[in-house]
């Protein structure tokens, strides 16, 4: 049973460009949310995490949007760059207070490219 | 600082070998996981040790085993490899608070 449901598979965009990736989870003891930045070679890299008594949150130029109802969740990256180019995983946990004492559920992760 | 630490980098066993990865913590860290990654897929969780005790586990057979040192320094060891145990196992590690991963263990088993 899958989990977290990533999409698209993969992404390709422009310089300059928004680059969208979205997930959506079953388990409603999720309520810890981060999304990782993984570059060939490299282990997974924390990105930027969310939990669920927000709706949005930014750091420069990443946001992620949550919302509850539906069970989704998206990372947006504004004006995307080449260095962007890595695949994206979404990702899940019940820890309320960070999650490292309790196992993250991945998506299958997305494989951006961004062009120059 | 050094952050999560994985020896070998590189490994290729032959089916029916055994196995074992290690992993060094970043400074700090008391708690070690592990995760499988197959190509072209997001890690999926093995287990993960606390004070020298596994403290959860996920849907991998008896064949994957680990341990954790004093020093919180892990193992993981995988008996019996079946060419579907070919993958990146990453650590990672954490004091409280989000994981910090290692670099991984690329397996190839022939």
């Amino acid at each position: 049973q899958q989990q977290v449901k990533q999409s698209p598979q993969s992404l390709i965009v422009q310089k300059g460009g928004i680059s969208i990736i979205n997930c959506a989870y079953e388990n409603t003891a999720f309520d810890y949310f981060p999304w990782y930045q993984q570059f060939p070679g490299k282990g997974p890299a924390l990105l930027i995490a969310i939990r669920p008594d927000v709706s949005e949150k930014k750091e420069g130029r990443f946001t992620i949007s949550f919302n509850k109802s539906a069970k989704q969740f998206s990372l947006h990256i504004m004006d995307s760059q080449p260095g962007d180019s890595a695949t994206y995983f979404c990702a899940a946990n019940p820890g309320n207070s960070g999650g490292s004492n309790y196992k993250l559920t991945f998506g299958k992760g997305t494989l951006l490219t961004v062009n120059p | 600082d050094a952050g999560v630490t994985q020896s070998p980098t590189h490994l290729i066993k032959t089916r029916g070998q055994q196995v074992t990865l290690r992993c060094s913590p970043k400074s700090g860290h008391d708690t070690v996981s592990w995760y499988q990654q197959a190509l072209g897929q997001g890690p999926q969780f093995i287990f993960q040790y606390y004070e020298e005790e596994e403290r959860q586990r996920g849907n991998f057979p008896d064949r994957f085993s680990g341990h954790q040192f004093p020093n919180y320094s892990s193992e993981l060891n995988v008996n019996a490899l079946l060419l579907g145990d070919s993958a990146l196992y990453l650590c990672a590690s954490s004091l409280g608070g989000g994981y910090t991963f290692g670099s991984g263990t690329r397996l190839t088993v022939v």
